[in-house]
């Protein structure tokens, strides 16, 4: 299958700092991808997505880059609040149009 | 939130005992997923559905079966449950062209 991997299992951030958090995918042929937000107890929710053919996309308070030469992924979150406390994942739709790889996820931890 | 409603929430059934999840959408949206995730590896695809019958298998289809006779419906079947297949498992929903998918409350399932 795809594979899709995160750098970080745990990433813990100070109420207000930024936090990013990486994601690196391994089908060149990959032209959507997504972040999800999970929090305990509920399905993952929709954050941003991006296109292949863009380098950057900004949302509220959050960043999603792609780098295309290193099949990297990163999503930034400015001001980082309690309420992002979350596991963070990345997809991508790899070669199978509709068809949606999931990395192992980033907990993050927001500490006040 | 997106129409998606998984039935039950929770279940414990035994070893060998078959077991069927119901996913229900109210969204008419043509694509439908079953995914399961268990601790280290995110979320996995088990098998996904592209319009009323039309089933294919994902990276995880080993033991489980689906159906989809409705648009809304998309079932996942354990013919013989095994203490393998005790996870959460995610029902999601996409529509026709490249877009993010939305995702049902989970289930949680547990095999003794």
């Amino acid at each position: 299958g795809e594979s899709v991997g995160l750098h970080l299992p745990t990433l813990s951030v100070q109420e207000g700092d930024n936090s990013i958090i990486n994601c690196a995918y391994s089908n060149s042929a990959s032209d959507y991808f997504i972040w999800y937000k999970q929090e305990s107890g509920k399905g993952p929710q929709f954050i941003i997505d991006i296109r292949s053919n863009m380098d950057k996309r900004q949302g509220q308070r959050v960043t999603v880059l792609l780098n295309k030469t290193v099949k990297h992924l990163s999503l930034q979150i400015a001001a980082t609040q309690p309420g992002d406390s979350a596991v963070y994942f990345c997809a991508e739709n790899g070669y199978n149009f509709n068809k949606f790889y999931f990395g192992s996820g980033t907990k993050l931890n927001v500490k006040p | 939130d997106a129409g998606i409603t998984q039935s039950p929430r929770h279940k414990v059934t035994e070893t060998g005992t078959p077991v069927t999840l119901r996913c229900h959408q109210t969204e008419n949206h043509r694509y439908m997923y079953w995914y399961r995730q268990d601790p280290g590896h995110g979320l996995r695809l088990i098998h996904y559905s592209y319009g009323v019958k039309d089933t294919d298998k994902g990276e995880v289809s080993d033991g489980y079966s689906v159906s989809r006779s409705k648009t809304e419906d998309f079932l996942l079947t354990l013919e013989s449950a095994t203490s393998s297949q005790t996870s959460v498992y995610f029902c999601a929903i996409t529509g026709t062209g490249n877009t993010e998918a939305f995702f049902g409350q989970g289930t949680r399932l547990t095999v003794v």
